[in-house]
């Protein structure tokens, strides 16, 4: 959706380097997701936020870092890439501001990282 | 954790022929989303199934939800080429938001 926008869409980067990437949403929806996605294992959780400066980890946590200072941007970071990071990373919002089972969530386009 | 299991992980089906998949749970699940994915994109919610035995449709796409909330089911009639992509199910507890691995269709013309 045109309300979510990742950046860059596409980055190569080499192993050990630090690399964020970033995720802004132009509503003002409370929780915001970071999900990677590969191929035999679906998407799996890196970390969540449920509002500005409240974040918490999901599945797969380790080797990232996310921030919220603001309620429509939640930056991950990769402190120090590695191969096993190369994925397809994608942001998404959840609808709702209480953290109900029946919001739905809206992605976006998704970034490709590829880790040398 | 609580975790959905799709099956197939692929399916390959003829143009015109039908299909169905299956997302399994071992606990009762509160709801059920349905996402698709095409190839190259990201996923896009289709439809939410909250109660026991629900059968909902759109167009040539049915889903269903198990009379004991453990399991959602997707059927689609007379396959067309626009329904090659993966299909997510995804189940909430809580904050706890938890898609399946996906089932990849492909289709044959």
């Amino acid at each position: 959706d045109a309300g979510i926008t990742q950046s860059p869409r596409y980055k190569i980067t080499e192993t050990g380097r630090q690399v964020t990437l970033m995720c802004h949403q132009t509503w003002s929806h409370s929780y915001m997701f970071w999900y990677r996605q590969d191929l035999g294992h679906g998407l799996r959780l890196i970390y969540y936020s449920a509002a500005a400066d409240i974040t918490d980890k999901g599945e797969v946590p380790d080797g990232y870092v996310v921030s919220r200072s603001k309620t429509e941007n939640f930056p991950l970071t990769l402190e120090s890439a590695t191969r096993s990071q190369t994925s397809v990373y994608f942001c998404a919002i959840r609808t709702g501001t209480s953290g109900g089972a029946t919001d739905t969530q809206y992605f976006g386009p998704g970034t490709r990282l590829t880790v040398l | 954790g609580q975790q959905v299991m799709q099956i197939p992980q692929y399916q390959h089906v003829q143009e015109g022929e039908d299909f169905t998949t299956y997302c399994n749970s071992s606990t009762t699940l509160s709801n059920i989303q349905w996402y698709k994915q095409r190839p190259g994109g990201h996923p896009v919610f289709l439809i939410q199934l909250v109660k026991s035995g629900e059968v909902k449709k759109q167009k040539r796409l049915t889903f269903q939800f198990g009379e004991a909330k453990k399991n959602s089911s997707l059927h689609i009639t007379a396959t067309q080429t626009t329904d090659v992509g993966t299909y997510f199910c995804r189940q909430a507890a809580g904050n706890k938001l938890t898609f399946g691995g996906g089932t990849r269709v492909l289709v044959k013309p």
